[in-house]
């Protein structure tokens, strides 16, 4: 079982440019749910994909948006990029259909913007 | 806001001994907490968790325990190894909801 993988595992970017971050989850999973984590602070909830629709979202503005495709993977995508969205990118799944169960998450992306 | 707090940034223990842990939380609607640990460069790793429909729960040589009248929760190891140095986060969602709100981390370190 690969567990929840995501990728790429570190990038750097210019302020103003677009970014795509991608998950697979963890096999037999059907959602994923993205976090941002900042240094020295705990992982924030950005949004969650289930059935290809985001079901919920936190306190993030609309240059991040995400999808889920057929596969249950997903994308994170953030525009117009500023300097304090450098950051740990992390994804979680679980499995919604028949219960909630535990999040598993990826390594994270590290996102760096200069 | 923060709902979930950890008020300890770190905690240093020597091996063999007990670590403790604690967490404090504001949202009543709060159901379910857990326990993540953390590596360098790795993802976070669930730990243990707790329903708000019990006090205690026990894996191995990790324990939660669960205060709902004080919002409070707290994660003892016993024995504490030099394995067990890593970030733990404690985490709480509300019944039937998948977002998971974090507390900021405590780095536990384990002596030898």
């Amino acid at each position: 079982d690969a567990g929840v993988t995501q990728s790429p595992t570190h990038l750097i970017k210019t302020r103003g440019q677009q970014v795509t971050l991608r998950c697979s989850p963890k096999s037999g999973h059907d959602t994923v749910s993205w976090y941002q984590q900042a240094l020295g602070q705990g992982p924030q909830f950005i949004f969650q994909y289930y059935e290809e629709e985001e079901r919920q979202r936190g306190n993030f503005p609309d240059r991040f948006s995400g999808h889920q495709f057929p596969n249950y993977s997903s994308e994170l995508n953030v525009n117009a990029l500023l300097l304090g969205d450098s950051a740990l990118y992390l994804c979680a799944s679980s499995l919604l259909t028949g219960g909630l169960t535990e999040a598993f998450f990826g390594q994270g992306t590290r996102l760096t913007v200069v | 806001d923060q709902q979930v707090k950890q008020n300890s940034p770190s905690l240093s223990v020597q091996e063999g001994r007990i670590s403790i842990l604690n967490c404090d939380y504001t949202n009543s609607m709060f159901d379910y907490f857990l326990w993540y640990k953390k590596y360098p460069a790795e993802g976070p790793t669930f730990l243990i968790s707790i329903s708000s429909i019990k006090d205690k729960n026990e894996d191995g040589r990790f324990t939660v325990f669960l205060n709902k009248s004080a919002k409070h929760l707290s994660l003892h190891i016993v024995p504490s190894q030099p394995g067990d140095s890593a970030v733990y986060f404690c985490a709480a969602r509300p019944a039937n909801d998948y977002k998971l709100s974090f507390g900021a981390g405590t780095t536990v370190t384990v002596r030898a």
